[in-house]
């Protein structure tokens, strides 16, 4: 699986959008975009998944770019409780139920 | 979504002692289960797989025989750490993976301190 790039930290204000950009750009055409968070001393979460197309959830919008070599997690309207660590994983098609490695990932503090 | 379950949630053992920590799947069939550990600061390090029925596939660098794994049905693994020490304190988390779209649910996590 591919391995991705995201920035250690971010803030936001809360209310406003959260955008968490994710470089990945040795992604291969049989890869999805997942992305996972983790609220301090909790187990990971799941958000979004993505291949090629835009995703919405109740939860967040993923945005993948054409070359699909990045995307873009965004949380349209951040609250305090969505301060935690994300995590962009790339996984093959063919490694469903597969394992998951996880990066650094970016840990997001929204602020009042 | 899928609900996995971990217990205890926090334990304090001894030097020398071993500690079982139990991962359920309680509303689905996990025929493959995930154990991870996670140091502070650190993200999460995938320790081993576990196959219900079959034995258990570990990174490279975790001993098989320090972290036994035990995956006895569809709903339960069990992860053993035994005569463990107080550099195995960690939170352990397990994930298990259902039926199609495959989607891996985590449980909450155990935080295991040895002293």
């Amino acid at each position: 699986d591919a391995k991705t790039t995201q920035p250690t930290s971010m803030d936001c204000a809360e209310g406003r959008a959260a955008n968490l950009p994710c470089n990945h750009s040795t992604i291969s055409g049989n890869e999805y975009v997942y992305w996972y968070r983790q609220i301090h001393s909790q187990g990971p979460q799941y958000i979004i998944h993505g291949l090629k197309n835009n995703e919405t959830n109740e939860m967040a919008s993923l945005i993948i770019t054409e070359d699909r070599k990045s995307s873009t997690l965004i949380l349209p309207h951040a609250t305090l409780r969505d301060t935690a660590v994300y995590y962009c994983i790339v996984r093959g098609v063919y490694n469903q139920g597969g394992k998951l490695i996880f990066g650094q990932g970016t840990e997001l503090s929204v602020k009042p | 979504g899928a609900v996995v379950s971990q217990h205890p949630s926090r334990v304090i053992c001894k030097s020398g002692t071993s500690v079982k920590i139990e991962c359920r799947s309680l509303d689905f069939q996990a025929t493959t289960m995930f154990w991870y550990r996670q140091f502070p600061k650190q993200s999460l390090m995938l320790m081993a797989t576990s196959n219900e029925g079959s034995k258990a596939t570990y990174e490279q660098g975790v001993e098989k025989d320090k972290f036994l794994i035990n995956h006895a049905s569809l709903t339960l693994s069990t992860l053993t750490v035994t005569s463990a020490h107080p550099e195995d304190s960690s939170f352990y988390i397990c994930s298990g993976v259902g039926a199609a779209p495959y989607e891996q649910y985590f449980g909450p996590g155990t935080r295991l301190t040895v002293t």
